[in-house]
């Protein structure tokens, strides 16, 4: 059974479109993330949420914004795409904030 | 197009050797530390962690250890396998509760 989903895997889209990739955890963690892995594999915390609450948010362009309808899923909006938002994306969650965590398979965004 | 692993400090190892894979932290306030390993096309894998009141910690092949003086830690992983080819994280946490993970290093693995 996947742990920590994501989808879709991949997602080419053109410069200025609003995308969402989603994020889904059966684990029953209460804290969930979202991380940027850019070309040179340097993995940079976007946003973590608790209990669907945010509790971090490292300094992202608001045209990032992440919704946690619920304990479970942790979804990414991006509005406006830029070039420089291509990256692959990871979805992460853990027991507590001060576990280790578990990641999804990424999702690979191309903007052209 | 990206350039997987050129940027990153690589180990290349003989099938059977040892592997030791360094990681410095600078924020003395990180208390609890966790090295990932990732493969191609996959998120990161937890392999071990250790909190900052233990100097080490043993997995099933692996060891990390960690020294406060210096800020370092490392990974040690006993008879290399092919397998265990990947890129190798090192993540602190601290109080504020945000994870920090070190550039990784590209591990090589020859049969």
């Amino acid at each position: 059974d996947t742990a920590v989903s994501q989808t879709p895997k991949y997602l080419v889209t053109q410069m200025g479109n609003d995308k969402s990739i989603k994020c889904e955890q059966n684990l029953g963690h209460d804290t969930m993330y979202w991380y940027k892995q850019d070309s040179k594999k340097f993995l940079k915390i976007m946003f973590s949420y608790n209990n669907k609450e945010l509790i971090i948010n490292e300094t992202v362009p608001n045209r990032f914004s992440p919704k946690s309808p619920d304990k479970a899923h942790l979804n990414l909006h991006i509005n406006s795409l830029e070039l420089g938002d291509s990256a692959v994306y990871f979805c992460a969650s853990s027991h507590d904030r001060d576990n280790e965590q578990f990641f999804g398979p990424g999702t690979r965004l191309t903007v052209l | 197009g990206e350039s997987v692993g050129l940027h990153l400090p690589t180990l290349s190892v003989q099938e059977g050797d040892n592997s030791i894979i360094n990681c410095a932290y600078s924020n003395s306030a990180s208390d609890y530390f966790i090295w990932y390993k990732q493969e191609s096309g996959k998120g990161p894998q937890f392999i071990i962690d250790i909190r900052s009141n233990m100097d080490k910690r043993q997995g099933q092949r692996v060891t990390v250890l960690l020294n406060k003086t210096v800020k370092h830690l490392s990974l040690q992983i006993a008879a290399t396998q092919p397998g265990d080819s990947a890129v190798y994280f090192c993540a602190g946490l601290g109080g504020s509760y945000i994870p920090t993970f070190g550039r990784g290093t590209s591990l090589i693995v020859h049969p």
